[in-house]
């Protein structure tokens, strides 16, 4: 099985800061990495799908990159509505899917 | 988009049922992945289910205890789950497979809104 390992698991961070999330895999996943934001009590929503291509609807802000084993979400400019959890996930090797532990964020 | 049943509350060894409604698309070209999220942990996939051929992978730590199935007159995919115990105690998501006729190399582009199931005495 493909291991994915996120970090940090957690960070504080002010309105409009950069913030950027990595993603390793424990062996090649190619492109086949895929980024979720999910908020309290809600499912999960799709930001970023095949490493680098944004979900339709989701702003510009946010970003991926990577390939192979290392990957990256960036928010250009942290937003109040951007707290939450953030999860990678791999759909290279599958069964079985594989997820990140998550990243909270917060704002300060 | 994707409808999920109600929130079950079961005791321990007993099985639980949860439904997933799809709408708004053709329900047996896309795949269906079942999700889960116990109180303040991450993601577990637990499985998925193909409504076009009936194909289905469950989780290794999970064979034997779950079952998924799909009704194509109904476009409604089912998640049974057996033996429960209180580390079931989840919330249970269904999510779509963006690839046409696949379980891999996609993302999960739809979700359902989540079923609540507590496993209490």
């Amino acid at each position: 099985d493909i291991q994915m390992t996120q970090f940090p698991s957690a960070l504080s961070a002010s309105v409009g800061d950069r913030v950027t999330i990595t993603c390793r895999a424990s062996r090649s996943v190619s492109t086949y990495l895929n980024w979720y934001q999910q908020k309290p009590g809600k499912a999960p929503k799709l930001l970023i799908y095949s490493a680098t291509k944004l979900q339709s609807g989701i702003p510009s802000r946010f970003s991926g990159s990577g390939s192979g084993t290392d990957f990256t979400l960036t928010i250009s400019s942290l937003q109040p509505e951007d707290s939450a959890s953030y999860y990678c996930h791999q759909s290279f090797s599958v069964p079985p899917v594989t997820f990140g532990q998550g990243t909270t964020v917060a704002i300060k | 988009q994707l409808m999920q049943s109600a929130a079950e509350l079961r005791k321990p060894g007993a099985s639980v049922k949860v439904s997933c409604q799809a709408s708004g698309y053709i329900f047996s070209d896309y795949g269906i992945h079942w999700v889960r999220q116990a109180p303040g942990q991450g993601l577990e996939w637990m499985g998925w289910i193909s409504p076009y051929n009936d194909n289905t992978d469950y989780a290794r730590t999970l064979q034997g205890r779950v079952t998924m199935t799909s009704d194509t007159s109904t476009s409604t995919v089912s998640m049974e789950l057996r033996s429960l115990t209180s580390d079931d105690t989840a919330i249970y998501f269904c999510a779509r497979h963006s690839m046409r006729y696949s379980g891999s190399y996609g993302a999960f582009d739809i979700w359902g809104q989540g079923t609540v199931v507590t496993v209490s005495s």
